[in-house]
């Protein structure tokens, strides 16, 4: 099946700091991708959807400037986290999709954020 | 507008019995219907789906899901429970929502 990669799969970072997070779409061109952000115990709460070559759309209560999502290339895509501050801790996990089709649609393993 | 629900936050079942894990949807139309499962620190690994056709949907690991309209659900079933089955289950509709999840514990 298709595979989607995340990178770093985890990440210590200092409040203040910027730390960026990419999603690659490793044997398939990712005309979407998806990121999601899960806090411990809990669901995958959906942040933006971005399609190559355009801006991101984000999900209401989503800070547009503190998530800044690139999707420069059908397999890359790139979430910054800006100004990062503990309570910004979370798993963040990106899916990625070649067509329109929902069947299509993979995940990465994840990358765990620690703000400190 | 489409949802599921999944009304269960923890399911504990012992090694060697059935499991159910319960997923209800309220869609217009047909529905898209998917269950995936996250172990722990993992990203979520698809496990099935429905689109249409069969009402009882085989997938990995040897989970099947039984799609039933009149009662609005799609809930996730293993004839005999493994305790490497013990994760974390999710339901989603086909705009990928997903249900909170359900805790699946099994014991040994």
């Amino acid at each position: 099946g298709a595979v989607v990669s995340q990178h770093p799969s985890w990440v210590i970072c200092k409040s203040g700091t910027s730390v960026k997070i990419e999603c690659r779409s490793l044997d398939f061109q990712a005309t979407t991708m998806f990121w999601y952000r899960q806090f411990p115990k809990q669901s995958l709460m959906l942040m933006a959807t971005s399609n190559e070559g355009s801006k991101a759309t984000y999900e209401q209560g989503v800070e547009k400037d503190k998530f800044l999502i690139n999707h420069a290339s059908l397999t890359l895509s790139t979430l910054t986290v800006t100004s990062a501050h503990p309570e910004d801790s979370s798993f963040y996990i990106c899916s990625a999709r070649e067509g329109v089709d929902p069947n299509e649609q993979y995940f990465g393993p994840g990358t765990r954020l620690t703000v400190t | 507008a489409q949802s599921v629900a999944q009304p269960e936050d923890q399911v504990n079942v012992a090694e060697g019995n059935p499991l159910t894990v319960k997923c209800t949807y309220s869609v217009s139309g047909n529905p898209y219907l998917f269950w995936y499962v996250q172990y722990p620190n993992r990203g979520l690994q698809f496990l099935l789906k429905y689109i249409t056709g069969d009402n009882l949907v085989k997938g990995r690991y040897g989970f099947e899901a039984e799609f039933n309209k009149s009662q609005t659900s799609f809930h996730l079933k293993k004839p005999s429970a493994l305790v490497s089955d013990s994760a974390l289950y999710f339901c989603a509709d086909s705009t990928l929502t997903f249900g909170k999840g359900t805790m699946l514990l099994v014991s040994p």
